[in-house]
């Protein structure tokens, strides 16, 4: 069973449009995380939510959305996608916010061309 | 700011040698330091949690040390094998909102 799952693991797409990734966990955790790992391996935190309710928006440009219809779930909307967009992003959850572990899902690598 | 710092950001040892991963992080307000383990393409395994209150934990042939006054972490691992080349990152979590603050990773290369 995977715990935390994203889809597409792969996702190449011109510069201009717009996609989506999707998460999913099936911890039953109330908290959900996106990382960015650029070309350098960096990994940085974009966005958390904490029972459907935004919690951390890292300055993040705000063509991206991140939507959460329910407490497994929390997509990633990205539109007009530039080149610089270009990276691996993942997904993670906690239990909660009170210091839990995370748990990653496996990574989407998106490429924009 | 919360910075998280790895050295070295690569090392190379024979088989069999013992690895020290250093980490260092900036705030001492964190609620627990994470270890994962990355290998290329591929997601992020959690190694090592050590909560705040906690000095140590250990996993096998993995033990993580956490010294909050001094502001670091090292992660050890004995007898180290080829297997465990991979690149290792150290994540600072932090009281608030519990996001994690992550250092560039130590690649490591186990010489058969």
């Amino acid at each position: 069973d995977t715990a935390v799952s994203q889809t597409p693991k792969y996702l190449v797409t011109q510069m201009g449009n717009d996609k989506s990734i999707k998460c999913e966990q099936n911890l039953g955790h109330d908290t959900m995380y996106w990382y960015k790992q650029d070309s350098k391996k960096f990994l940085k935190i974009m966005f958390s939510y904490n029972n459907k309710e935004l919690i951390i928006n890292e300055t993040v440009p705000n063509r991206f959305s991140p939507k959460s219809p329910d407490k497994a779930h929390l997509n990633l909307h990205i539109n007009s996608l530039e080149l610089g967009d270009s990276a691996v992003y993942f997904c993670a959850s906690s239990q909660d916010m009170a210091g839990r572990e995370q748990y990653f899902g496996p990574g989407t690598r998106l490429t924009v061309t | 700011k919360q910075e998280v710092t790895q050295i070295p950001a690569a090392l190379s040892v024979p088989e069999g040698e013992n690895l020290v991963l250093n980490c260092s992080f900036t705030d001492s307000a964190i609620y627990n330091l994470q270890w994962f383990r990355q290998d290329p393409g591929k997601g992020l395994t959690s190694l090592l949690l050590i909560q705040s209150s906690q000095r140590e934990q250990t996993s096998g042939r993995l033990n993580a040390s956490l010294d909050k006054s001094s502001g670091r972490s090292t992660l050890y691992i004995a007898a180290s094998q080829p297997g465990d080349s991979a690149t290792y990152l150290c994540a600072a979590s932090y009281y608030g909102n519990n996001r994690l603050a992550f250092g560039k990773g130590n690649q490591v290369v186990v010489i058969p």
